[in-house]
């Protein structure tokens, strides 16, 4: 079954920088990867999302890139704010009919 | 329209008892999963309904058991609970496979 690895488990950010979350994920016939931001107390939500057919994907100050011969993708944010302190969380199709294989997560916190 | 609701929010239960938790998924959604969220770990796949079937399983013992209604409602039931089942327990539901899974605000079982 599929197997989604992501790094790091905690991430420190001095305001402004950026950062990247890396994910890598075992079965290659997956072909949609999102991301979802958890913050504290609250449910996961999506910020975006990349299929198989596109290698980089981008939404203001979030992108997503694929590199499905390695099998991993990427969340970048730049121009880090507070507010984008959160948990974050990658992840990939398993199972027969797609259902949602998460990684375990990335603590992002950003100091202002 | 509403968002995938769960029910109840909190639980205390005794070790060796049962419980079932409920979940309401947005309208027109036939497809629900369930996952278990503890530190560390991230969100861990329990199972995930499609139209009253089981499409997939994950890694849990049998004690983990769930059922989905002719109105797409899912309940999951735990029995014999142990101390670890103590988790927030989240539910997700999607229109098909590789779409935007929207969560629920989570059951917060505490088991003592």
């Amino acid at each position: 079954g599929e197997n989604v690895e992501q790094h790091p488990s905690t991430l420190s950010v001095q305001e402004g920088d950026s950062a990247v979350i890396k994910c890598t994920y075992s079965d290659s016939a997956s072909n949609y990867f999102p991301w979802y931001k958890q913050e504290l107390g609250k449910r996961p939500q999506l910020i975006i999302d990349i299929r198989s057919n596109v290698g980089e994907k981008k939404d203001q100050r979030i992108a997503v890139t694929l590199n499905k011969t390695a099998k991993h993708f990427s969340l970048h944010i730049t121009e880090t704010q507070p507010e984008d302190s959160a948990v974050y969380f990658c992840a990939a199709p398993g199972g027969s009919q797609g259902n949602l294989i998460f990684g375990k997560g990335t603590k992002l916190s950003v100091k202002p | 329209k509403a968002g995938v609701t769960q029910t109840p929010r909190y639980l205390i239960k005794t070790r060796g008892q049962q419980v079932t938790l409920s979940c309401s998924p947005i309208s027109g959604h036939r497809s629900v999963s369930w996952y278990q969220q503890t530190p560390g770990q991230g969100l861990q796949f329990l199972f995930e309904y499609f139209s009253e079937t089981q499409r997939n399983k994950g890694n849990f013992p049998g004690r983990f058991s769930g059922r989905q209604f002719s109105n797409s409602r899912s309940e999951m039931n735990v029995s014999t609970l142990e101390l670890g089942d103590s988790a927030l327990y989240l539910c997700a539901s999607r229109v098909s496979e590789n779409t935007e899974a929207f969560f629920g605000q989570g059951t917060r079982l505490t088991v003592v």
